[in-house]
């Protein structure tokens, strides 16, 4: 089985600015990762797919980049109604997903 | 616009079977453009696949619940269906279905599911 690992697992941060979240895969998948943003209460809302590819309707502050073992999740400029968790999903080799970072508004 | 929306038992005792159904709505569950999924959360938790299933009626397993799991689709009713055989306390969850295009316009196979249900929470308990 694929292993997702997701840095931080919680972040804090003041509106405006710049949040950076990691994804680390046991082994090489290519670009086979995906994003979803998870509110409380909500199901998953897919935000990147194949580790840097748009989703009609995401805003534009929402990015994505890497490839082989090692993703990036980056929100520029986070807004208020960014708070949730983040998950990672790998579709390479069966389906895995990370544990899911907490991003909190300051 | 596609909506999925789960129903079934939100209690099931231990050693029994968890059926959930995914009623499909604004979409046609036996479209070849897509295929159909459940994912689960446990409580407070992130995210397990449990399986999917293409149009072709091919399903794949989580192999961790492989034996225990079966994935089908009414396409008379435009529903999908889950059944998990002899659950214990570790099966509740929020179960949800979700799905995904066979090919996305950018021509990948089987690309992560961009329409999710709102999930429904099972708890195994006697």
């Amino acid at each position: 089985e694929i292993v997702l690992t997701q840095s931080p697992e919680f972040q804090s941060v003041t509106p405006k600015k710049k949040v950076t979240i990691t994804c680390r895969a046991s082994q090489s998948i290519g670009s086979s990762l995906h994003w979803y943003q998870q509110k409380p209460d909500q199901s998953p809302k897919l935000l990147i797919k194949y580790a840097s590819q748009s989703i009609s309707g995401v805003p534009s502050r929402f990015s994505g980049s890497g490839s082989g073992t090692d993703f990036t999740l980056t929100i520029n400029s986070l807004e208020a109604e960014d708070a949730a968790t983040y998950y990672c999903h790998q579709s390479d080799s069966g389906w895995t997903f990370g544990q899911g970072t907490k991003v909190e508004i300051k | 616009q596609v909506q999925l929306q789960e129903s079934g038992p939100g209690l099931v005792k231990p050693s029994q079977t968890l059926s959930l159904t995914c009623t499909v709505s604004g979409g046609s569950i036996s479209s070849e453009n897509y295929y159909w999924s459940w994912i689960r959360q446990h409580p407070g938790k992130g995210l397990e696949w449990i399986g999917y299933i293409y149009y072709s009626g091919s399903t794949y397993y989580n192999p961790s619940l492989k034996s225990r799991v079966t994935i089908s689709v009414d396409t008379s009713k435009n529903q999908l269906s889950l059944k998990l055989r002899s659950v214990t306390a570790a099966d509740t969850a929020a179960y949800y279905c979700a799905r995904g295009n066979y090919y996305d316009s950018s021509g990948n196979f089987r690309a992560p599911p961009a329409y999710w249900g709102q999930g429904i929470l099972v708890t195994v308990s006697s």
